[in-house]
């Protein structure tokens, strides 16, 4: 059983499109961090978010974290072809648990 | 470049091979971390040492073993490699921020066992 989903698993919109992705458990999470991946490199993490509703931004990308700290969002406002790549989530089930937990992936293709 | 070092960057080997793969965390990080990515699995946690000691266990299989050194650096030894076992391994090495330990990764060993 997968505790982290991730939607939708594949995305292509052009540039300057908008999109949202998602990452949703059944579990809750003390914490959840936003990798991106490109292929044949490791994750590099984007954001980590701690408390339920809570909301950054990083640029053009914003993630959020869901109030009940079981799901979380990343929205990405006028995609440009460097946000290619395949995007992550990982939780935390508590803090004095240090295992992360791999959501699915969401690959994103941003055409030019 | 998140500071975290592995190599080989490429291994090629065959069925029944054993081979060791090595990782050097980021300079003051204590903790190091296994995965393993393959297309079918996604990202999967192995283990995890902290200052020497196994500190976390996740699906490793008893073909595999680490060990951490008193340098820090790591190593994943996979033996009596099978065909499944192709897959690119990640290290990674954590630092406290607040409450949460964020992990930062190396660029992966891809190993192919033909």
């Amino acid at each position: 059983t997968q505790l982290l989903e991730q939607s939708p698993q594949f995305l292509s919109i052009q540039e300057g499109e908008n999109l949202t992705v998602y990452c949703n458990s059944s579990s809750v999470f003390s914490s959840l961090q936003w990798y991106r991946q490109e292929p044949g490199e490791g994750p590099v993490l984007l954001v980590t978010v701690v408390t339920g509703g809570e909301v950054k931004k990083l640029k053009r990308l914003t993630f959020q974290f869901g109030d009940a700290r079981k799901d979380s969002s990343l929205h990405i406002t006028a995609a440009q072809p460097g946000d290619t790549g395949l995007y992550l989530c990982a939780g935390n089930i508590n803090f004095g648990n240090e295992k992360l937990t791999f959501g699915t992936g969401t690959r994103l293709t941003i055409i030019p | 470049d998140s500071g975290v070092t592995q190599t080989p960057k490429h291994l090629i080997t065959a069925t029944g091979q054993r081979v060791t793969l090595r990782c050097s965390p980021r300079s003051g990080d204590l903790s190091v971390y296994w995965y393993q990515q393959s297309l079918d699995q996604g990202l999967q946690f192995l283990i995890q040492y902290y200052n020497g000691e196994e500190r976390a266990k996740g699906n490793i299989l008893e073909r595999f073993s680490a060990q951490q050194f008193p340098d820090l650096h790591s190593e994943l030894n996979l033996s009596s490699l099978e065909l499944g076992d192709s897959a690119l391994y990640f290290c990674a090495s954590s630092v406290t921020s607040g409450r949460v330990r964020e992990q930062f990764f190396g660029p992966g060993t891809r190993l192919t066992v033909l």
